[in-house]
Protein backbone atom coordinates (compact mmCIF):
# COMPACT_ATOMS: atom_id res chain seq x y z
CA UNK A 1 0.00 0.00 0.00
CA UNK A 2 0.93 3.50 -0.89
CA UNK A 3 2.17 5.44 2.09
CA UNK A 4 2.05 9.24 2.55
CA UNK A 5 4.10 10.74 5.51
CA UNK A 6 3.39 14.14 6.70
CA UNK A 7 6.05 14.38 10.03
CA UNK A 8 4.56 18.17 11.22
CA UNK A 9 1.41 17.17 12.77
CA UNK A 10 0.97 21.07 13.79
CA UNK A 11 2.86 24.13 12.34
CA UNK A 12 2.46 27.94 13.46
CA UNK A 13 3.85 31.01 11.51
CA UNK A 14 4.34 34.58 12.20
CA UNK A 15 1.82 36.56 9.74
CA UNK A 16 3.69 37.88 6.42
CA UNK A 17 6.64 35.27 7.01
CA UNK A 18 7.28 31.69 4.96
CA UNK A 19 6.58 28.08 6.71
CA UNK A 20 7.18 25.28 4.74
CA UNK A 21 5.18 21.86 4.92
CA UNK A 22 6.95 18.80 4.24
CA UNK A 23 5.26 15.37 2.96
CA UNK A 24 7.12 12.16 1.75
CA UNK A 25 5.32 9.31 -0.05
CA UNK A 26 6.06 5.79 -1.84
CA UNK A 27 4.91 5.21 -5.78
CA UNK A 28 6.17 2.38 -7.87
CA UNK A 29 5.01 4.75 -10.88
CA UNK A 30 7.33 6.74 -12.69
CA UNK A 31 4.90 9.33 -14.08
CA UNK A 32 2.07 10.85 -11.51
CA UNK A 33 0.60 13.43 -9.84
CA UNK A 34 1.27 15.41 -6.58
CA UNK A 35 -1.09 17.79 -5.10
CA UNK A 36 -1.69 19.92 -1.74
CA UNK A 37 -4.93 20.36 -0.68
CA UNK A 38 -6.14 23.03 1.94
CA UNK A 39 -8.84 22.00 4.58
CA UNK A 40 -10.33 25.40 6.54
CA UNK A 41 -12.48 25.33 9.16
CA UNK A 42 -15.58 24.95 6.94
CA UNK A 43 -13.97 21.23 5.88
CA UNK A 44 -14.18 22.44 1.74
CA UNK A 45 -11.23 20.66 0.29
CA UNK A 46 -9.82 23.48 -1.88
CA UNK A 47 -6.97 22.00 -4.43
CA UNK A 48 -4.12 24.59 -3.51
CA UNK A 49 -1.33 23.66 -5.89
CA UNK A 50 -0.54 20.33 -8.19
CA UNK A 51 3.18 18.73 -10.09
CA UNK A 52 3.40 16.78 -12.77
CA UNK A 53 6.16 14.10 -11.73
CA UNK A 54 7.60 14.16 -15.37
CA UNK A 55 8.03 18.09 -14.88
CA UNK A 56 11.51 19.11 -13.41
CA UNK A 57 10.19 22.79 -12.76
CA UNK A 58 8.82 23.11 -9.45
CA UNK A 59 5.18 24.29 -9.58
CA UNK A 60 4.66 27.68 -8.43
CA UNK A 61 1.21 29.36 -7.61
CA UNK A 62 1.24 33.07 -6.62
CA UNK A 63 2.29 32.76 -3.10
CA UNK A 64 2.57 29.12 -3.02
CA UNK A 65 5.28 26.94 -4.20
CA UNK A 66 6.49 23.45 -3.87
CA UNK A 67 10.02 21.69 -3.47
CA UNK A 68 9.79 18.40 -5.49
CA UNK A 69 12.78 15.83 -4.85
CA UNK A 70 11.55 12.94 -7.11
CA UNK A 71 14.44 10.58 -6.37
CA UNK A 72 13.79 11.57 -2.42
CA UNK A 73 10.00 11.17 -3.10
CA UNK A 74 9.85 14.35 -0.95
CA UNK A 75 7.26 17.25 -1.84
CA UNK A 76 7.22 20.04 0.19
CA UNK A 77 4.57 22.81 0.30
CA UNK A 78 5.89 26.38 1.33
CA UNK A 79 4.00 28.86 1.80
CA UNK A 80 5.19 32.47 1.27
CA UNK A 81 4.07 36.19 2.86
CA UNK A 82 1.58 33.90 5.55
CA UNK A 83 -1.53 35.40 5.29
CA UNK A 84 -4.82 34.99 8.37
CA UNK A 85 -6.91 32.83 5.41
CA UNK A 86 -3.61 29.81 5.11
CA UNK A 87 -5.03 28.82 8.15
CA UNK A 88 -6.28 25.22 7.68
CA UNK A 89 -5.13 21.68 7.60
CA UNK A 90 -3.21 20.81 4.50
CA UNK A 91 -2.79 17.75 3.31
CA UNK A 92 -0.74 16.32 0.89
CA UNK A 93 -2.14 13.86 -1.13
CA UNK A 94 -0.18 11.47 -4.44
CA UNK A 95 -2.37 10.02 -7.15
CA UNK A 96 -2.01 6.15 -7.69
CA UNK A 97 -4.15 4.49 -9.88
CA UNK A 98 -6.40 7.28 -10.81
CA UNK A 99 -6.76 7.26 -6.97
CA UNK A 100 -5.52 10.26 -4.79
CA UNK A 101 -4.60 8.99 -1.42
CA UNK A 102 -4.35 11.58 1.73
CA UNK A 103 -1.34 12.30 4.35
CA UNK A 104 -2.05 12.59 7.65
CA UNK A 105 -2.63 16.55 7.09
CA UNK A 106 -0.42 18.96 8.76
CA UNK A 107 -3.00 21.81 10.70
CA UNK A 108 -1.28 25.47 10.22
CA UNK A 109 -1.71 28.21 12.01
CA UNK A 110 -1.01 32.06 11.63
CA UNK A 111 0.08 34.08 14.56
CA UNK A 112 -1.13 37.53 13.46
CA UNK B 1 -14.98 26.95 -12.05
CA UNK B 2 -16.85 23.56 -12.13
CA UNK B 3 -19.04 22.66 -8.86
CA UNK B 4 -19.78 19.92 -6.92
CA UNK B 5 -23.03 20.35 -4.56
CA UNK B 6 -23.60 17.74 -2.04
CA UNK B 7 -26.56 17.21 0.34
CA UNK B 8 -27.68 17.82 3.36
CA UNK B 9 -25.00 19.07 5.01
CA UNK B 10 -25.65 17.84 8.39
CA UNK B 11 -27.80 15.19 9.03
CA UNK B 12 -29.17 13.51 12.50
CA UNK B 13 -30.75 10.12 12.31
CA UNK B 14 -31.57 7.66 14.56
CA UNK B 15 -29.34 4.18 14.89
CA UNK B 16 -31.21 1.45 12.44
CA UNK B 17 -32.27 3.66 10.46
CA UNK B 18 -30.76 4.73 6.60
CA UNK B 19 -29.59 7.99 5.56
CA UNK B 20 -28.76 9.08 1.83
CA UNK B 21 -26.36 11.53 0.35
CA UNK B 22 -26.33 12.99 -2.52
CA UNK B 23 -23.43 14.21 -4.72
CA UNK B 24 -24.34 16.14 -7.66
CA UNK B 25 -21.86 17.26 -11.18
CA UNK B 26 -23.18 20.88 -11.83
CA UNK B 27 -21.68 22.23 -14.70
CA UNK B 28 -20.10 19.00 -16.28
CA UNK B 29 -20.41 15.59 -16.61
CA UNK B 30 -18.62 13.11 -14.48
CA UNK B 31 -18.34 9.49 -15.55
CA UNK B 32 -16.69 8.77 -12.41
CA UNK B 33 -16.95 10.23 -8.63
CA UNK B 34 -15.40 9.50 -5.62
CA UNK B 35 -16.65 8.97 -1.98
CA UNK B 36 -14.64 9.47 1.18
CA UNK B 37 -15.03 9.50 5.15
CA UNK B 38 -13.38 11.76 7.71
CA UNK B 39 -13.41 10.98 11.32
CA UNK B 40 -12.61 14.47 13.47
CA UNK B 41 -9.21 15.06 13.30
CA UNK B 42 -8.12 12.88 10.66
CA UNK B 43 -7.26 12.40 7.09
CA UNK B 44 -9.63 11.75 4.22
CA UNK B 45 -10.38 7.79 3.44
CA UNK B 46 -11.23 7.03 0.41
CA UNK B 47 -14.30 4.35 0.68
CA UNK B 48 -15.72 3.88 -3.02
CA UNK B 49 -15.62 4.86 -6.43
CA UNK B 50 -18.60 5.39 -7.89
CA UNK B 51 -19.00 4.85 -11.82
CA UNK B 52 -21.58 5.93 -13.98
CA UNK B 53 -23.95 3.17 -15.29
CA UNK B 54 -22.09 0.40 -13.31
CA UNK B 55 -21.11 -0.84 -9.98
CA UNK B 56 -19.37 1.26 -7.84
CA UNK B 57 -15.55 -0.23 -6.50
CA UNK B 58 -15.27 -0.17 -2.70
CA UNK B 59 -11.81 0.01 -0.89
CA UNK B 60 -10.67 -2.84 1.09
CA UNK B 61 -12.15 -3.10 4.73
CA UNK B 62 -15.88 -0.99 3.30
CA UNK B 63 -18.87 -2.81 3.73
CA UNK B 64 -20.70 -2.75 0.32
CA UNK B 65 -23.95 -3.85 1.48
CA UNK B 66 -23.91 -0.87 4.17
CA UNK B 67 -22.63 2.17 2.14
CA UNK B 68 -24.70 1.37 -0.86
CA UNK B 69 -23.60 3.62 -3.75
CA UNK B 70 -25.82 4.51 -6.85
CA UNK B 71 -24.24 6.08 -9.54
CA UNK B 72 -27.44 6.22 -12.20
CA UNK B 73 -26.76 9.78 -14.35
CA UNK B 74 -23.78 11.15 -15.35
CA UNK B 75 -24.19 13.92 -13.16
CA UNK B 76 -25.85 12.41 -9.34
CA UNK B 77 -23.98 10.03 -7.70
CA UNK B 78 -25.72 9.00 -3.91
CA UNK B 79 -24.56 7.50 -1.02
CA UNK B 80 -26.48 5.51 1.37
CA UNK B 81 -25.81 4.48 4.55
CA UNK B 82 -27.95 1.84 5.49
CA UNK B 83 -29.00 0.59 8.69
CA UNK B 84 -26.76 3.38 10.87
CA UNK B 85 -25.36 3.12 13.44
CA UNK B 86 -23.33 5.41 15.97
CA UNK B 87 -20.06 3.89 14.73
CA UNK B 88 -20.96 5.47 11.34
CA UNK B 89 -21.32 9.09 12.80
CA UNK B 90 -18.67 10.95 10.83
CA UNK B 91 -17.76 13.64 7.62
CA UNK B 92 -18.77 11.90 4.08
CA UNK B 93 -17.40 13.79 1.49
CA UNK B 94 -17.95 13.11 -2.24
CA UNK B 95 -15.81 14.35 -5.32
CA UNK B 96 -15.89 14.46 -9.74
CA UNK B 97 -13.91 15.11 -11.84
CA UNK B 98 -10.91 13.47 -13.68
CA UNK B 99 -8.12 12.21 -10.75
CA UNK B 100 -6.03 14.94 -12.24
CA UNK B 101 -8.11 17.48 -11.44
CA UNK B 102 -11.00 17.26 -8.79
CA UNK B 103 -13.87 19.04 -7.31
CA UNK B 104 -15.03 18.18 -4.34
CA UNK B 105 -18.64 18.68 -2.30
CA UNK B 106 -18.47 20.52 0.64
CA UNK B 107 -19.12 17.49 3.09
CA UNK B 108 -21.97 15.86 4.68
CA UNK B 109 -21.38 15.50 9.08
CA UNK B 110 -23.46 12.90 9.68
CA UNK B 111 -24.52 12.08 13.17
CA UNK B 112 -25.74 8.85 14.46
CA UNK B 113 -27.86 8.58 17.56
Amino acid sequence: AQTVTQSQPEMSVQEAETVTLSCTYDTSESDYYLFWYKQPPSRQMILVIRQEAYKQQNATENRFSVNFQKAAKSFSLKISDSQLGDAAMYFCAPLRAQKLVFGQGTRLTINP
Amino acid sequence: GAVVSQHPSRVICKSGTSVKIECRSLDFQATTMFWYRQFPKQSLMLMATSNEGSKATYEQGVEKDKFLINHASLTLSTLTVTSAHPEDSSFYICSAGTPEKLFFGSGTQLSVL
